[in-house]
């Protein structure tokens, strides 16, 4: 257990819908990152957040979304889904700002399948 | 601009043989270098990293790596491969200070009995 906890595991739903992931982060961590893992595309990075502010952005659609809360926890929000989407979505956490010293824990992911 | 290429999608080794994972980046400043692991339904686990000091890095499970800046690499190195070492292993790089990792597309290990 790496102490990154992702919700749910798995889901499936179809095209057009929208859906929430969501992240709790290693205690103490303050920073939170979302990562896509597709066989097309590989591990791309999303964005990030940290204590409760957007701090960098990746390869995200305008269809996602996230936010961190006042508990740290995070949640991507995935919407007007289509079938290139389905992968599995990772939430890392680390305790600082950048990857200097600690580098990453990932969570086990979320897998999203679009029907 | 930072990048990983990983040379070889699949690498077989025999189980005690050594094993030999490639990995050359592209960097505009001086970079930071991962080598995660990800077994199956499973996330990644950080092996080891490259930070500054010491080119050559130990991590966990008896891999390491060496940091050559003179030829962009990063290999990860393991002297004996092991049954339980089968699974994808993905090299990074992030810029120093930068917030998000660039991935390597993957190189899956298997080890043959």
């Amino acid at each position: 257990d790496s102490g990154v906890t992702q919700t749910p595991k798995h889901l499936i739903t179809a095209t057009g819908q929208r859906v929430t992931l969501r992240c709790s982060p290693r205690s103490g961590d303050l920073s939170v990152y979302w990562y896509q893992q597709s066989l097309d595309q590989g591990l791309q990075f999303l964005i990030q957040y940290y204590n409760g502010e957007e701090r960098a952005k990746g390869n995200i659609l305008e269809r996602f979304s996230a936010q961190q809360f006042p508990d740290l926890h995070s949640e991507l929000n995935l919407s007007s889904l289509e079938l290139g989407d389905s992968a599995l979505y990772f939430c890392a956490s680390a305790k600082y700002l950048g990857t200097d010293n600690y580098g990453y824990t990932f969570g086990s992911g979320t897998r999203l399948t679009v029907v | 601009a930072q990048s990983v290429t990983q040379l070889g999608s699949h690498v077989s080794v025999s189980e005690g043989a050594l094993v030999l994972l490639r990995c050359n980046y592209s960097s505009s400043v001086p970079p930071y270098l991962f080598w995660y692991v990800q077994y199956p339904n499973q996330g990644l686990q950080l092996l080891l990293k490259y930070t500054t000091g010491a080119t050559l890095v130990k991590g966990i499970n008896g891999f390491e790596a060496e940091f050559k800046k003179s030829e962009t690499s990063f290999h990860l190195t393991k002297p004996s491969a092991h049954m339980s070492d089968a699974a994808e292993y993905f090299c990074a790089v992030s810029a120093t200070g930068a917030n998000n990792l660039f991935f390597g597309t993957g190189t899956r290990l298997t080890v043959i009995p």
